[in-house]
């Protein structure tokens, strides 16, 4: 079956860091792969989605790469502020085989001090 | 558009009582999912439909739950009788399924809380 992991939690950083987050996949297809954020108190917003391998998705900042080879989708930032405290899901889609369903990882919470 | 829409945001009720929390999907889109998050379990899918047809409820905790769906534009989830374990966040999401790219958009989620 599907699955998605991410690099484990949490992660502080001070303003300004660099940011990644791990995420690495198992999918019999050619899923499509999203990274989604929580805000405190809030649902899941879509951050940036790839569809296809070697495409990059970017928003705010952030960006992550589709790599089939390595079966992963990092998510980088070059400078963190303290408002990206969040916390931060992997996630795929696999039309084939799972119509509209999402797989999510366990979530990576971020914290990000002044 | 408004968005995912749920009601209440809150809920505290005793256990044995009755729990309905509700939601108005994004107007287009034909799936709907339920999921539950909590600090121990993380974020689970509990069911979905497709065209207000229920696909997957498998992960549906037991048969205290239950999810309805009577129409394009809403669904209610129903707890009968709640216990102190079902207290969770619930939320609710909806996509255009292949049309839309799979993408899910989350209402805010209800906070329930069973004392």
């Amino acid at each position: 079956g599907n699955s998605v992991t991410q690099m484990e939690g949490p992660v502080t950083l001070s303003e300004e860091a660099f940011l990644t987050i791990n995420c690495t996949y198992t999918a019999t297809g050619y899923p499509s792969l999203f990274w989604y954020v929580q805000y405190p108190g809030e649902g899941l917003q879509l951050l940036l989605k790839a569809t296809k391998a070697d495409d990059k998705g970017s928003n705010k900042g952030f960006e992550a790469t589709y790599r089939k080879e390595t079966t992963s989708f990092h998510l980088e930032k070059g400078s963190v502020q303290v408002s990206d405290s969040a916390v931060y899901f992997c996630a795929l889609s696999e039309r084939e085989t799972s119509g509209s369903r999402l797989t999510f990882g366990e979530g990576t919470q971020l914290t990000v001090n002044p | 558009d408004a968005g995912v829409i749920q009601s209440p945001r809150h809920e505290v009720t005793e256990m044995g009582q009755e729990v309905t929390l509700r939601c108005k999907p994004i107007s287009g889109h034909d799936y709907l999912f339920w999921y539950r998050q909590t600090m121990m379990r993380g974020l689970e899918l509990l069911i979905y439909f497709n065209n207000n047809v229920p696909i997957d409820d498998s992960g549906m905790p037991e048969d205290r739950f239950s999810a309805k769906m009577p129409n394009a534009s809403f669904s209610t989830l129903k707890i009968q009788p709640s216990e102190p374990r079902d207290s969770a966040v619930y939320f609710c999401a909806s996509s255009r399924g292949l049309a839309g790219g799979h993408e899910q958009y989350f209402g805010p989620g209800t906070r329930l809380t069973v004392t």
